[in-house]
C-alpha cells in the first residue's frame, strides 16, 4: 500500500500557483519525500525531493511541514503543460521500492 | 543525453506468443528498474538490477516474466508465452547510484490479443 495519501484530482488556472497536497503521516526519520509526473502517454519524471528542509528548484518548491507528516508541492506560474498526474512518494533514502500510489491529476484551465 | 531508450513503443502480438521489450540506459548509469503500469494496478515495480546484477525480483508476476542485463547499459523484459492480462505499459527506469532519482524512458505499450 502507498504510504502516501493525495486529492485524486485538482484544477488549476493558469499562470497561478498550484498547490499540491500530500499526506505522509507514517513517514519515519531517514525517509525522503518524493515528487514525479507523469504527462499523458509519457514516462513519470522527477521533480523535486526533500528531507526535511524546503526545497526549490527550476520546476517547482516543495514545502514540508515541522512534524514531516504532510508537504505541498507547487508549481508557481502554472501552465497548461503542466497538467499530468503527480505522485507523492516517500522512500528510505536508497531510491528504491519506490511505491507510487494513485497520485492526484491536475488539470490546468485556460 | 539521448535519454532512456525503449523499444519497441507498441507492440501488439496474440496470446501465447513470445513478447521481448529492450531498454538502453543512460550512459553512465549502473541501476535499472522495469515497471508496468495499467489503469487497475497503477505503477508497479517488476524486478531492480544493480551493477548487471537482479536486487530484488519480487515483483515479477510468474515464471513466464524473465529479465536479464547482459551488460551495464542494455536490459531484456520478456514474456513467455503472453496472456491478455500481460497488456500494459512497461516502463524501465534507470538511475545513476542508489539515491539519485530515477530516470524514465518512453516505456512500450503492450497488448496481447
Amino acid at each position: 500500500d502507498a504510504k502516501t495519501t493525495q486529492p485524486p484530482s485538482m484544477d488549476c488556472a493558469e499562470g497561478r500557483a498550484a498547490n499540491l497536497p500530500c499526506n505522509h503521516s507514517t513517514i519515519s526519520g531517514n525517509e525522503y519525500v518524493y515528487w514525479y509526473r507523469q504527462i499523458h502517454s509519457q514516462g513519470p519524471q522527477y521533480i523535486i525531493h526533500g528531507l526535511k528542509n524546503n526545497e526549490t528548484n527550476e520546476m517547482a518548491s516543495l514545502i514540508i511541514t515541522e512534524d514531516r507528516k504532510s508537504s505541498t508541492l507547487i508549481l508557481p506560474h502554472a501552465t497548461l503543460r503542466d497538467t499530468a498526474v503527480y505522485y507523492c512518494i516517500v522512500e528510505g533514502g536508497s531510491n528504491y521500492q519506490l511505491i507510487w500510489g494513485a497520485g492526484t491529476k491536475l488539470i490546468i484551465k485556460p | 543525453d539521448a535519454g532512456v531508450i525503449q523499444s519497441p513503443r507498441h507492440e501488439v502480438t496474440e496470446m501465447g506468443q513470445e513478447v521481448t521489450l529492450r531498454c538502453k540506459l543512460i550512459s553512465g548509469h549502473n541501476s535499472l528498474f522495469w515497471y508496468r503500469q495499467t489503469m487497475m494496478r497503477g505503477l508497479e515495480l517488476l524486478i531492480y538490477f544493480n551493477n548487471n546484477v537482479p536486487i530484488d525480483d519480487s515483483g515479477m508476476p510468474e515464471d513466464r516474466f524473465s529479465a536479464k542485463m547482459p551488460n551495464a547499459s542494455f536490459s531484456t523484459l520478456k514474456i513467455q508465452p503472453s496472456e491478455p492480462r500481460d497488456s500494459a505499459v512497461y516502463f524501465c527506469a534507470s538511475i545513476q547510484g542508489p539515491t539519485d532519482t530515477q530516470y524514465f524512458g518512453p516505456g512500450t505499450r503492450l497488448t496481447v490479443l
